[in-house]
């Protein structure tokens, strides 16, 4: 079964450093998505992406957020200088239809900021 | 924007009782409504979704039910079991692109 993948599993970073969170999505799907879920509480959306331009943000995705298509697989998620309340599981996701909504979610990145 | 309310926050219930989890949504415009499952450290994972011109869906023993005048909708497993022990999310989708969630429902099933 395709799956949504990301790299790191867990990174750990100093505040005020830059993180860039990468994630290939499954290779037919057009829509791309990051969502956050700080521990312990809710799935939080963060942006979506559809052809190489995002097409809906939340409030929590400020200018300190970008996310990037670089190439035909990977879809990135930077945050330029990091928090303390930035620490959370960062999730990727993606579907194929518009409109499906059908969301694949990655397994995960686990962000900690010291 | 779309608020997701979602109760109860835990429920505990044991082996082969039914389990009911509400959620309630407060955007009219709503279409979409999709049950996560995420056990502990894993990704959410779709487990029944509900669109908006359907009342009910059901999949073995989960079953999801949408009243479109109230704004709510509910999940509903029967004949639990230990391994149905979970954070289940509620969403919904106005948007066709983002997911709100509801906050959670921690699931315990005892044998």
């Amino acid at each position: 079964e395709p799956e949504v993948t990301q790299t790191p599993s867990h990174q750990v970073t100093q505040m005020g450093q830059e993180v860039i969170l990468r994630c290939v999505p499954i290779s037919n799907h057009l829509y791309f998505y990051w969502y956050r879920q700080i521990l312990g509480q809710k799935v939080e959306f963060l942006v979506s992406f559809y052809n190489n331009e995002i097409s809906e943000k939340s409030e929590i995705f400020d200018d300190q957020f970008s996310v990037e298509r670089p190439d035909g697989s990977n879809f990135t998620l930077k945050i330029r200088s990091t928090k303390l309340e930035d620490s959370a599981m960062y999730f990727c996701a993606s579907n194929g239809v518009p409109g499906a909504n059908v969301l694949t979610f990655g397994a995960g990145s686990r962000l900690t900021v010291l | 924007g779309e608020n997701v309310e979602q109760h109860p926050s835990t429920l505990s219930v044991q082996e082969g009782d039914s389990a009911v989890i509400k959620c309630t949504y407060s955007d009219s415009a709503s279409n979409y409504f999709p049950w996560y499952k995420q056990e502990l450290g894993k990704r959410p994972q779709l487990i029944i979704d509900i669109r908006s011109n359907v009342g009910e869906k059901k999949d073995q023993r989960i079953a999801v039910t949408l009243n479109k005048t109230a704004k709510h909708f509910s999940l509903h497993i029967t004949e639990t079991q230990p391994e149905d022990s979970a954070v289940y999310f509620c969403a919904a989708s106005p948007s066709g692109y983002a997911l709100n969630f509801g906050k959670g429902t921690s699931l315990l099933v005892t044998p």
